[in-house]
């Protein structure tokens, strides 16, 4: 089975500066990688998907992720926040092929300071 | 298309009572996933249904119980009300059960137990 960590619960940051969210997953076979973005009060977004190809995926918000196998992580990065970044971020992570299970990390919260 | 929607969005109940929540995923998804969101527990994951049909479920007790309708709607209950059952239940769709597809999620129900 797989499972993925997110070391980090909380990341405080000043605005306009990067930052960068660690995910790792376990797995011994070929995954996909999510990572969901949730504001206040709301569900959760996809922000950006690894399925395969380029190891390298963008969001439409500035946010970048890359897959790294070796490392088995997934990490998701931003080269300047903004205060609306503000949110929790998860990384999620399944097994390729068919029907398998979707497992989520427990989360990073994401504080923008002014 | 109009998302995921999940009524109602805030629910007080008291121990000992029970409780059905509603889920109503995008047109055209046939899977649908509840999860439950606490502090300190994450996402954790409950069952997940496809074509009325229970495809995966989660380590919860049987207190926690869900169906599908034919209308690919889903509902979820939970008897014999806890403190600890006070989360926010997330339900989530997708057009199928292919690991690559990521799931769309609704803005929540908010259970507080009194």
């Amino acid at each position: 089975a797989q499972s993925v960590t997110q070391l980090d619960s909380q990341v405080p940051v000043f605005e306009e500066a990067p930052v960068e969210l660690r995910c790792n997953y376990s797995s011994s076979v070929s995954v996909y990688l999510f990572w969901y973005v949730q504001y206040p009060n709301q569900g959760l977004q996809l922000l950006l998907k690894y399925l395969s190809g380029s190891t390298l995926v963008e969001s439409i918000n500035g946010f970048e992720a890359e897959f790294n196998k070796s490392q088995t992580s997934f990490h998701l990065r931003k080269p300047s926040v903004h205060i609306s970044d503000t949110a929790e971020y998860f990384c999620a992570v399944s097994l390729s092929g068919g029907y398998q299970k979707v497992t989520f990390g427990t989360g990073t919260k994401l504080q923008v300071i002014p | 298309k109009a998302g995921v929607t999940q009524t109602p969005r805030y629910l007080i109940k008291t121990r000992g009572q029970q409780v059905t929540l509603s889920c109503s995923p995008i047109s055209g998804h046939r899977s649908v996933s509840w999860y439950q969101q606490t502090p300190g527990q994450g996402l954790q994951f409950l069952f997940e249904y496809f074509s009325e049909t229970q495809r995966n479920k989660g380590n919860f007790p049987g207190r926690f119980s869900g169906r599908q309708f034919s209308n690919s709607r889903s509902e979820m209950n939970v008897s014999t009300l806890e403190l600890g059952d006070s989360a926010l239940y997330l339900c989530a769709s997708r057009e199928g059960l292919d690991s690559n597809q990521p799931q769309h999620f609704g803005d929540g129900t908010r259970l507080s137990i009194l």
